[in-house]
């Protein structure tokens, strides 16, 4: 069962514009993470935001958590071509209960 | 840097017959997690270990399904017999103890083709 849900599926941007993912969740959570998946590889990890953290910065990378509406959002700033990949949400400690993703394309 | 290394890569089998994915975390981790992707979807829990014991099994098919890690480091998952729906991205993931607070960090997954 999936736990969150990204927006949108797909996203298609050009080079140096900003790319915004959403996510909602379900239930109460601890933290809340965000990875990226490049085409047929394996997960890479983002970020990791607290429950009592509103924001947090990496890089070029925004993230922000609204505990009271279960959501979040990852901002990626003056995006590159090789930001282009899946970025999905995940929720839970040990047991990672992801979203869908959304499929970042950006063009160069 | 230090990876999680999985192995085959690619498997492609026919229906009936049995497979095997290898995996080896990062040296040092305790805990060890195989999660299955259907394609266009977010991965999903198979089975986590915490050293050679298993922590949770609860999604994992187990009339065709195993998984061992009998001595706290590599990792097995078989699947016997492969079914059609078992056509997915398995992935390998390894943190380090604290399986709440820690990192999980990914292989690079075995694509499996059920024909």
């Amino acid at each position: 069962s999936q736990q969150g849900e990204e927006d949108p599926q797909a996203l298609s941007i050009q080079e140096g514009e900003n790319a915004t993912m959403n996510c909602s969740y379900k239930t109460s959570i601890n933290n809340l993470q965000w990875y990226r998946q490049n085409s047929g590889r394996g997960l890479v990890h983002l970020i990791l935001i607290r429950s009592n953290e509103r924001e947090k910065h990496s890089g070029r990378l925004r993230v922000t958590l609204d505990t009271s509406k279960k959501s979040s959002s990852l901002l990626i700033t003056a995006s590159r071509a090789a930001d282009t990949a899946s970025y999905f949400c995940a929720t839970g400690g040990g047991k990672l209960i992801f979203g869908q993703g959304t499929e970042l394309s950006v063009k160069p | 840097e230090a990876e999680v290394a999985q192995s085959p890569r690619y498997k492609i089998t026919e229906k009936s017959q049995a497979v095997a994915f290898w995996c080896d975390p990062i040296s040092g981790h305790a805990t060890l997690y195989w999660y299955r992707q259907i394609l266009g979807q977010g991965p999903e829990l198979l089975v986590q270990f915490q050293d050679e014991s298993v922590v949770d099994d609860s999604q994992l098919p187990k009339d065709r399904f195993s998984a061992e890690r009998l001595k706290g480091v590599d990792s097995t998952l078989k699947i016997q017999p492969a079914e059609l729906g078992d056509s997915a991205m398995y992935l390998c993931a390894s943190s380090l103890r604290d399986y709440n607070t820690d990192t999980q960090y990914f292989g690079p997954g075995t694509r499996l083709t059920v024909l």
